[in-house]
């Protein structure tokens, strides 16, 4: 499956650094999601996009920053992370407008902040 | 608010046998249902959905079946394979809220021997 694609998979990153993950999807979707998936806790949704439009944030502390250029891509800009930070993160994208739709995920990057 | 519970895992049967995973949710409006599967190393996959009460959601051998008066989509597949070896998360779309966000639950890691 290659509907959305994450880069990089991996990162290590200490707490003063700066990274940035990135999300493509090339399904013509108009909304993108990104999730965080800690080890024995439920997806947290972080952020939701529509049409480029920040539609919802999840209460996401500030040293998580997305952008959304267009409808295909989403980033997360990531700046003096904790360690508890540590996680997978998952992209994902759907098409339509009333909430049922099925939403497409990336791999995941999975994230390690020392 | 929303909410999602999903039975504890680790499951584990050996091949062939019968499955169940429980799934009870708690909504505000009208969700949708949805089950997703996650592989080693990879994202999440959408394995089958129901929009409406009395839906049943198929594919690969999987059923679950949308019942609104006990709450419930419980996922089932008669006879399991080792490569069915996965965490699955039962999740919802409230669309009655207008959120495109999907509620998940905290996962069951299914381990199926030979």
């Amino acid at each position: 499956e290659t509907g959305v694609t994450q880069t990089p998979r991996h990162l290590v990153m200490g707490m003063t650094n700066k990274k940035s993950l990135k999300c493509e999807q090339h399904l013509g979707h108009n909304a993108m999601y990104w999730y965080k998936q800690s080890a024995k806790k439920p997806l947290e949704l972080m952020f939701v996009y529509n049409f480029k439009e920040q539609t919802e944030n999840n209460s996401v502390p500030s040293r998580f920053s997305p952008e959304c250029p267009n409808s295909s891509h989403l980033f997360l800009h990531l700046h003096t992370l904790q360690p508890e930070d540590s996680a997978l993160y998952l992209c994902a994208s759907s098409q339509g407008e009333r909430g049922e739709e099925t939403q497409y995920f990336g791999p995941g990057t999975r994230l390690l902040v020392l | 608010g929303d909410s999602v519970t999903q039975m504890e895992g680790p499951v584990t049967l050996s091949e062939e046998a019968f499955l169940t995973i429980n799934c009870t949710y708690t909504a505000t409006g009208y969700p949708s249902l949805f089950w997703y599967v996650q592989y080693p190393g990879e994202g999440l996959q959408l394995l089958l959905k129901a929009t409406k009460a009395d839906d049943k959601g198929s594919n690969k051998g999987f059923e679950a079946t949308y019942r609104k008066e006990t709450t419930s989509f419980h996922l089932e597949k008669g006879s399991v394979q080792v490569s069915d070896s996965a965490v699955y998360f039962c999740a919802l779309s409230d669309q009655g809220t207008g959120r495109r966000a999907l509620t998940f639950g905290s996962g069951t890691r299914l381990q199926v021997q030979p």
